[in-house]
């Protein structure tokens, strides 16, 4: 079955470092999405990317955040610079069209000490 | 905006047990409805979905959900829970008609806890 693959698994960044979050969606899907969970909270949406732009973002996403789809493959989201409040588990997600559902990959464990 | 309620936080159930863990949303147009499994250090693999027609659905691993449109709820079910189905349980809606990319709403989940 096809998978959305995160990486990395879990990355400890400084406070006031760039962190980049890396994804690669299902090769056919074409709507992709980036959500994070902080420890014991519920699963909060942070952005959707779909034809090369950005779709909607939550208040979440403010300038700090940036997403791009470089290649065609992957698709990255990028913080400036990490707050300790950005220590979260981030997932990635991504569909196909019409009534299909989401896919999430694995998630990435961001620490920010 | 939408919003989705899970009023049960946290579920405790002897093996064998039935399972009902209640989830309602907030919207009065159509929605698709979504159930997501987390299990410990994991990541979300989706249950069932509803998207139209038969208000009733069976999803993976014996678990099944009722959409009720008058009650705004999509309860989850499962006649006789497994201690391997120890987990976080999260409901989410999407608004099918509200652009491209709809996102996902979760509701803030519910912890079950199977005991031997």
């Amino acid at each position: 079955e096809p998978e959305v693959t995160q990486t990395p698994s879990h990355q400890v960044t400084q406070m006031g470092q760039e962190v980049i979050l890396r994804c690669v969606p299902i090769s056919n899907h074409l709507y992709f999405y980036w959500y994070r969970q902080i420890l014991g909270q519920k699963v909060e949406f942070l952005v959707s990317f779909y034809n090369n732009e950005i779709s909607e973002k939550s208040e979440i996403f403010d300038d700090q955040f940036s997403v791009e789809r470089p290649d065609g493959s992957n698709f990255t989201l990028k913080i400036r610079s990490t707050k300790l409040e950005d220590s979260a588990m981030y997932f990635c997600a991504s569909r196909g069209g019409g009534a299909s559902g989401y896919t999430f990959g694995s998630g990435t464990r961001l620490t920010v000490v | 905006a939408q919003s989705v309620s899970q009023h049960n936080h946290h579920v405790i159930l002897s093996e064998a047990a039935s399972l009902e863990l209640g989830c309602n949303y907030s919207y009065g147009g159509t929605v698709n409805l979504f159930w997501y499994v987390q299990y410990p250090g994991q990541h979300l693999q989706l249950l069932l979905k509803y998207f139209s027609g038969d208000p009733l659905v069976k999803g993976i691993k014996g678990f099944e959900a009722e959409f009720i449109k008058s009650k705004f709820s999509f309860n989850l079910r499962k006649p006789s829970v497994q201690w391997s189905d120890t987990a976080e349980y999260f409901c989410a809606v999407n608004l099918p008609n509200t652009g491209t990319a709809s996102k996902l709403t979760f509701g803030t989940g519910t912890r079950l806890q199977v005991t031997l």
